[in-house]
């Protein structure tokens, strides 16, 4: 079946730390995207890989397709950065995206 | 820069009433989304929308719903006779390329 798993569920922070948020999936992605979802709803793409390695600003987005295995992590951490960050795949042979549960990232000032 | 904008941004109903949803894409999207998210609960696909017809749709997708491009610039939503567990956020996306979503900022539905 086509999953994605994202861990950990909630993590709260405090200002500057380093953040990592895992999300794994089943074996034969196309694409992943890393998403952010702000307290009022909206949601906003962050990255979409399928291979290596992308950054923008203090965000930096891995992929491990061998290993079935994404990270995002936040440098530098702000209390702004507090929302929920959503993994989603696409699977060859299939349009839709299948979302992860999300993490609640909370950065405390 | 352009975006995709969803209206209206709230919508309250009656068990049984028919929904419109309306969502205006970037103008050069070619690919079309409607993703549904109940409170607490992970966003979930409902449809897929590309050259004028469905290109794919989740088991949560049945008879009660339809999709329309009627203009060329809106697509909607339709529900057609609303249930309680209809209540939820729904996004709209779309994209020039399949992998590439952009998504609108939702319209929550809350059927009463």
């Amino acid at each position: 079946k086509n999953e994605v798993e994202q861990s950990p569920q909630n993590l709260t922070a405090q200002e500057g730390e380093f953040i990592t948020i895992n999300c794994s999936y089943s074996v034969g992605i196309s694409a992943l995207h890393w998403l952010q979802q702000h307290p009022g709803g909206g949601i906003v793409s962050l990255f979409m890989l399928s291979s290596g390695k992308k950054k923008h600003g203090r965000l930096i987005a891995t992929i491990n397709i061998q290993e079935k295995h994404s990270s995002l992590h936040i440098t530098a951490s702000h209390p702004r950065d507090s929302a929920v960050y959503i993994c989603a795949a696409y699977y060859r042979g299939s349009e839709k995206l299948v979302f992860g549960k999300g993490t609640k990232l909370t950065v405390n000032p | 820069e352009p975006e995709v904008t969803q209206t209206p941004s709230h919508q309250v109903t009656q068990m049984g009433q028919e929904v419109i949803l309306r969502c205006v894409p970037i103008s050069n999207h070619l690919y079309f989304y409607w993703y549904r998210q109940i409170l607490g609960q992970k966003v979930e696909f409902l449809v897929s929308f590309y050259n004028n017809e469905i290109s794919e749709k989740s088991e949560i997708f049945d008879d009660q719903f339809s999709v329309e491009r009627p203009d060329g610039s809106n697509f909607t939503l339709k529900i057609r006779s609303t249930k309680l567990e209809d209540s939820a956020m729904y996004f709209c996306a779309g994209g020039p390329e399949y992998n590439e979503q952009f998504f609108g900022p939702g319209t929550r539905l809350t059927v009463l």
